[in-house]
């Protein structure tokens, strides 16, 4: 099993260029998630999807979308990259039930100048 | 809403020396708690998690952890650091309700640098 995988691994971009961050799991995972990183904040959660066909906003949603393509994937979507876009993001997945582990991805590291 | 507080930033230890990482949290009901690793240019590594039962909970790497009500703390130990053991730790809290969907909060990490 790879378990989380996510492409690109990094990606610089200009203000205001678009990009989508891939993210598969292979291991029958239901619910899946995004976070980005920022030094000093730890790791917030942008979007997350409990099951297949949904999604919902996490706690700092501005600026990005998000598809839940089928079971195994979930991309992420910047429109119009800002700055302080400028994080590594990490996708998640666990099984979905109540308090199992995330299991995480080796993140992307996005820089947007 | 639950929150999570690890107070130190930065610790710096002695190879051989214990290590322990605070952890405080806020929620109104019984969480769920998870201490991960990250190690440079990595993702995350669940150390250890607490969901019940034993408040003292073993995890991979010779770490352990203790959960404390009434102190609303999960403090992460280890007895003798390894120089592999320099990594940023983070400290997480889930809520117990089922449509809590699984989201965690995690805290800011605490950067543990070993010196020989």
């Amino acid at each position: 099993n790879a378990g989380v995988t996510q492409t690109p691994k990094f990606q610089v971009l200009k203000t205001g260029q678009s990009m989508t961050l891939q993210c598969a799991q292979d291991m029958n995972h239901n619910s899946m998630y995004w976070y980005r990183q920022d030094p000093g904040m730890g790791l917030r959660l942008i979007y997350y999807s409990a099951s297949e066909g949904t999604t919902d906003k996490g706690e700092v949603p501005n600026g990005y979308n998000v598809s839940r393509l089928n079971k195994r994937e979930f991309s992420l979507r910047l429109e119009s990259a800002a700055p302080s876009q400028t994080s590594v993001y990490f996708c998640a997945s666990r099984v979905g039930v109540v308090a199992d582990t995330q299991y995480f991805g080796p993140g992307t590291r996005l820089t947007v100048l | 809403a639950q929150s999570v507080t690890q107070p130190d930033i930065h610790i710096t230890v002695s190879e051989g020396a214990s290590l322990e990482l605070r952890c405080n949290y806020s929620y109104g009901a019984t969480p769920y708690l998870f201490w991960y690793v990250q190690s440079p240019g990595q993702g995350l590594q669940l150390l250890l998690k607490y969901f019940s039962g034993d408040t003292l909970v073993q995890g991979i790497k010779g770490f352990e952890a203790e959960f404390k009500r009434s102190q609303s703390s999960f403090n992460l130990r280890k007895p003798s650091v390894h120089w592999s053991d320099a990594a940023e730790y983070f400290c997480a809290v889930g809520a117990s309700s089922t449509d809590s969907w699984g989201k965690l909060q995690f805290g800011a990490g605490t950067q543990v640098v070993v010196t020989p």
